[in-house]
């Protein structure tokens, strides 16, 4: 079966635009997580969705969102962005939540 | 948040060596996941292991989740086992933390 996809695989970016990221779970998954990755501050929890509600957040500030499809599809959207979001987003797709998680590519995010 | 602690933090090994890698958690889990990061970026799946040992050709892992670590161990390595592993457990729902990774470096 199809794997979790997460479009586009590379973004590059000025500051100050604001930028949306596509999710697609695994067939039947319910459950949608993102990450954050950077050299400096390794895998960082940004928010989960669960059945189109958001079941939990990290410590990221409110120009971090997301949001979920009836389809379970997930889309991140970070506004007003910053040097320091430059950074590979990665999303998890779990069948139900607490459950094993499997991530897509991710996306290689550039602010210029 | 639970705090996960890997190590060593960098290995280099001769092929057809043998390494075991450590994870170290700060609280009760009732689930854990080791993952090997490819170099395109991706999280690849090696276990999902709450407890116990599980074994998957080169690869197997134990978790002693009482004492609250896990153990990846690999056998005769090759140089496509090079590249990043980490260790995640969760906590509320499917909000996990990572540890730092052990970067392995398989030499031929």
């Amino acid at each position: 079966k199809a794997g979790v996809t997460q479009t586009p695989r590379y973004l590059i970016k000025t500051r100050g635009q604001q930028v949306t990221l596509s999710c697609s779970p695994i067939s039947g998954h319910r459950s949608v997580s993102w990450y954050q990755q950077t050299p400096g501050q390794g895998l960082q929890f940004l928010f989960e969705y669960f059945s189109e509600t958001q079941r939990n957040k990290g410590n990221f500030p409110g120009r971090f969102s997301g949001r979920q499809f009836s389809n379970s599809r997930s889309e991140m959207n970070v506004s007003t962005l910053e040097l320091g979001d430059s950074a590979l987003y990665l999303c998890a797709s779990s069948l139900g939540s607490p459950g094993e998680a499997f991530f897509g590519q991710g996306t290689r995010l550039t602010v210029v | 948040g639970i705090q996960v602690e890997q190590s060593p933090p960098d290995l280099i090994l001769q092929e057809g060596a043998n390494s075991t890698l450590r994870c170290n958690f700060s609280d009760s889990v009732n689930n854990l996941q080791w993952f090997h990061q490819n170099p395109w970026g991706q999280l690849i799946n090696l276990f999902y292991i709450p407890s116990g040992t599980k074994q998957n050709g080169r690869l197997s892992a134990t978790t002693v989740a009482t004492e609250r670590y896990s153990l990846l161990y690999i056998s005769s390595s090759q140089t496509t086992d090079s590249g990043v592993y980490f260790c995640a457990v969760p906590d509320t729902g499917n909000q996990f933390y990572f540890g730092t990774g052990t970067s392995l470096t398989v030499i031929p």
